[in-house]
């Protein structure tokens, strides 16, 4: 168990809907990062917080967004879906003051049909 | 950009065969290397690390090494074990302001007993 909890295991939904994405770091961990994972792209960043704050900005759409709650939750929306959207999205939180590690969450699977 | 190359899956053992997954890199900077392992179903689990050139990264039986000078990162294993079927993630960040990792595409491994 690597300590970082994202919910709900598996999304389905239709096009056009928009959905939301939480996930929780590990207990301590101020950075959070929130990956893609798709057959034809792979494992690709979408964006970074850090205590709150946007740090870094990857291949992320336009329809996609995210926050960093003070509790340092996160949540990733995703709006406007097209069946292209779906994928395994990871989130993954870090102290950066450690080595850099990220740990991962098992994942939410988010299918639209 | 920073981008990892890492050998085409998918690869079949017998159990106690040898393994090498070849990673190579391309970086700006001094990058910290990666693997990491997925299981079926599962989230991304930290496999081993090294953090600067010749630095040897080891866990769990695999070790890799970090040269510099051929920017690779190859993933070995002296003898695998059917609980080793996995894919295997060779990644890299090149720290700075933010830590993302750049994956490559993964590498299946099946082991048959």
């Amino acid at each position: 168990d690597s300590g970082v909890t994202q919910t709900p295991k598996h999304l389905i939904t239709a096009t056009g809907q928009r959905v939301t994405l939480r996930c929780s770091p590990r207990s301590g961990d101020l950075s959070v990062y929130w990956y893609q994972q798709s057959l034809d792209q792979g494992l690709q960043f979408l964006i970074q917080y850090y205590n709150g704050e946007e740090r870094a900005k990857g291949n992320i759409l336009e329809r996609f967004s995210a926050q960093q709650f003070p509790d340092l939750h996160s949540e990733l929306n995703l709006s406007s879906l097209e069946l292209g959207d779906s994928a395994l999205y990871f989130c993954a939180s870090s102290d950066t003051g450690l080595g850099n590690i990220q740990y991962f969450g098992a994942g939410t699977r988010l299918s639209v049909l | 950009g920073d981008s990892v190359t890492q050998m085409e899956g998918p690869v079949t053992l017998s159990e106690e065969a040898f393994l090498t997954i070849n990673c190579t890199y391309t970086a700006t900077g001094y990058p910290s290397l990666f693997w990491y392992v997925q299981y079926p179903g599962e989230g991304l689990q930290l496999l081993l690390k090294a953090t600067k050139a010749d630095d040897k990264g080891s866990n769990k039986g695999f070790e890799a090494t970090y040269r510099k000078e051929t920017t690779s990162f190859h993933l070995e294993k002296g003898s695998v074990q059917v609980s080793d079927s996995a894919v295997y993630f060779c990644a890299l960040n090149s720290g700075g302001s933010n830590y993302k990792l750049t994956f490559g595409k993964g590498t299946l491994l099946t082991v048959n007993p």
